[in-house]
C-alpha cells in the first residue's frame, strides 16, 4: 500500500535561518507531488506541484523553493525564513489531478 | 490562488441533524473532491465527483455537482460529534495537474 511520510511534525526556526522540509512517498511510482501551506483557521494555499523528477511548478512567488531530486521525494526549502513563513505545511501525492490526493500529517512551522 | 469557496465558513449543529456545506468554483473542472481535516492534522479524502456526474453517495455523505452554476454541495446526514472537523472542496482541471482548495467550512456537531 502507498504511504506518505512528512517530517518534522513541528519546527521552530529563527528569522533568517534556512529551511528544509522533506516528504517521501512509498508504494507508488511517478506520483504528482504537492506542497501546500495553511494559515491558522484558513484554507490550503498551493505552493508547488511536480509531475516528475526535476519538474516543479510554482504557484506563488516567495522566498520558498521546491525540489524533486528523486521520483518519490519532494523537498521544500528556504535560504532565509521570514516571520510570514510561519504556518502549517502539508505535502500530498496523487496519481493525477483526476484522482484523490493523499496527505502527510503536516509540519507546524513557527518562525520566531 | 484558491479555486473553491466554501460556505458557510462555520456551521454548528446538534448531533442527529443534517449538515450542508457548499462550494463554488471559478474555472472548468474535470472533477471536484471533498476532504475532511481534523484540527492540526492532514486532510483525508471523502468523495470525488466527476464533471459528468450530478450526484454521488458514500455512506452518510451525499455530494451534488452543478457545473452550470459551478457549485457543489456536501450533505452529511444524521451527524455525529465525531464529524466535527473542517471540510474542504478541491478541484481538478483538465489542462494541468494542480489541485486547488477552498477556504473550508468548520463544522461543529454538539453532542
Amino acid at each position: 500500500s502507498q504511504t506518505i511520510h512528512q517530517w518534522p511534525a513541528t519546527l521552530v526556526q529563527p528569522v533568517g535561518s534556512p529551511l528544509s522540509l522533506e516528504c517521501t512517498v512509498e508504494g507508488t511510482s511517478n506520483p504528482n507531488l504537492y506542497w501546500y501551506r495553511q494559515a491558522a483557521g484558513r484554507g490550503l494555499q498551493l505552493l508547488f506541484y511536480s509531475v516528475g523528477i526535476g519538474q516543479i511548478s510554482s504557484e506563488v512567488p516567495q522566498n520558498l523553493s521546491a525540489s524533486r531530486p528523486q521520483d518519490r521525494q519532494f523537498i521544500l526549502s528556504s535560504k532565509k525564513l521570514l516571520l510570514s513563513d510561519s504556518g502549517f505545511y502539508l505535502c500530498a501525492w496523487s496519481s493525477g489531478s483526476r484522482t484523490e490526493a493523499f496527505f502527510g500529517q503536516g509540519t507546524r512551522l513557527t518562525v520566531v | 490562488s484558491q479555486q473553491g469557496e466554501e460556505d458557510p465558513q462555520a456551521l454548528s449543529i446538534q448531533e442527529g441533524e443534517n449538515a450542508t456545506m457548499n462550494c463554488s468554483y471559478k474555472t472548468s473542472i474535470n472533477n471536484l473532491q471533498w476532504y475532511r481535516q481534523n484540527s492540526g492534522r492532514g486532510l483525508v479524502h471523502l468523495i470525488l465527483i466527476r464533471s459528468n456526474e450530478r450526484e454521488k453517495h458514500s455512506g452518510r455523505l451525499r455530494v451534488t455537482l452543478d457545473t452550470s452554476k459551478k457549485s457543489s454541495s456536501l450533505l452529511i446526514t444524521a451527524s455525529r460529534a465525531a464529524d466535527t472537523a473542517s471540510y474542504f472542496c478541491a478541484t481538478g482541471s483538465y489542462n494541468n495537474n494542480d489541485m486547488r482548495f477552498g477556504a473550508g467550512t468548520r463544522l461543529t456537531v454538539k453532542p
